[in-house]
Parts: C-alpha cells; structure tokens; sequence
C-alpha cells in the first residue's frame, strides 16, 4: 500500500514564495507517476492546478509551478496572495491506482 | 461549461447499499474517463475509482474493491458509483470528476472538473 507524503503545514507571507513537496513511499517521484496539484478551501469542492508534474489548466495562475525536486514531486507558488491560502493535495499514479497525499494547509500571514 | 452534479447520498445503515448517480454536462462525455473521489469528514481525499470513457475498464481502491462498482451510461451522460455492504468508515463526501484529456483510458492526464460532492452517512 504506497503511501504518499506532504508537509501537514507551511506559513508564507505574503509576496513570498513556498513550495510544497509530495514524496511516495515507493521510492523516489517520477513523471511515470503523473503527479497532479489539488487546491481546497473549506467547504468546497477541491480545484485542479497542475497536471502531469508540470502543465497548467487554463485557469491556473501564473504563480503556480510544478517540478520534481529530489526524487519528489513539488508545487511551487511565487508571489503568494492571501487567496493563495488553502489545503494542498498533491495525487500520484502508483500500480494502476490513484494515491492521494496526506495534504499541506497553506497559511498566509 | 463543464457540469457535474452528484445525487444520492444520504444516511443508510451499516451493511446496507447505496447508489450515486453523477450528471454530467458541458462537455463530451462519451470521450472522458470518469474518477470518484471521497473525503471523510475533516480528513483527505481518498481516490475510490476510475473508469475508462468506453466502460471497458475500471480500477479501485483496495479500500473498495469487491463492495463498490463504478459503472456509466454513456447514453445518459451519467456516471454511477454502485456500494454495497458499507461500513461506517465509508462515511464520507464523494466527488465525481473529470478525466483531464479525451481517450485516456488509464487517467494518467488526471483530473480538471470536479463536483460538489453528495455525502454519504453509514450509521445505525
């Protein structure tokens, strides 16, 4: 049962830059695993913003990025604005099943 | 633009079923794989199962596997999460969502739309 990782919590300010990092516990993240970027706020339902490690959808601000970054998975937000404030799920494909991370909340301050 | 709209849910009894039904709209759904997702209450998300645009395929959770059926009527654009003998850690929101592009049949492109989600409650 593969089991994927994020850091539960990151403060930013705002301006600033953050990344969040998702690891498998497989080994280390490949584009083979077609990392996916999930943002939630309460009470709603969650947003796509990256897929396939890198690429954006048509609605995802500039100041989103997608990468691998030592053998993980990584979103990388630039220029934070208070709305930017949410959880993150980050969703690897692993042995013909889908695997959700444990999720990062995002707090701007 | 794209639509999906969940319906179902409701409260129902440890070991009984339950069918979702998931309209969709906007779009072509005869060409998009289709995914159901579910978050328990102020928990994660948790990826239940994907079925291919043809309703040829299917994969599941093994948290699932063998009470759940995923199912589609492509005439209908209307997906189905059929669930049988549940367990009170089956309580949750389930999501229906969209494959990200046309003919993938394994979801590698992911998920863009998403709906509301319909919860489902299991208790006595």
């Amino acid at each position: 049962q593969t089991v994927v990782t994020q850091e539960p919590s990151l403060t930013v300010s705002p301006g600033g830059t953050v990344t969040l990092t998702c690891a498998s516990s497989t080994g280390a993240v490949s584009s083979g695993s077609f990392p996916n970027w999930f943002q939630q706020k309460p009470g709603q339902a969650p947003r796509a913003v990256i897929y396939s490690t890198s690429n954006k959808h048509s609605w995802t601000p500039a100041r989103f990025s997608g990468s691998l970054l030592g053998g993980k998975a990584a979103l990388t937000v630039s220029g934070v604005l208070p709305e930017d404030e949410a959880e993150y799920y980050c969703l690897l494909y692993s042995g013909g099943a889908f695997v959700f991370g444990t999720g990062t909340k995002v707090t701007v301050l | 633009q794209v639509q999906l709209v969940e319906s179902g849910g409701g409260v129902v009894q440890p070991g009984r079923s339950l069918r979702l039904s998931c309209a969709a709209s906007g779009f072509s759904f005869t060409d998009y794989g289709m995914h159901w997702v579910r978050q328990a209450p102020g928990k994660g998300l948790e990826w239940v199962a994907l079925i291919s645009y043809d309703g040829r395929d299917e994969n599941y959770a093994d948290s699932v596997k063998g009470r759940f059926i995923i199912s589609r009527d492509n005439s209908k654009n209307t997906l189905f999460l059929q669930m049988n003998t549940l367990r009170a850690e089956d309580t949750a929101v389930y999501y229906c969502a969209k494959v990200t592009f046309y003919y993938d049949s394994s979801g590698y492109s992911g998920l863009d739309y998403w709906g509301q989600g319909a919860l489902v409650t299991v208790s006595s």
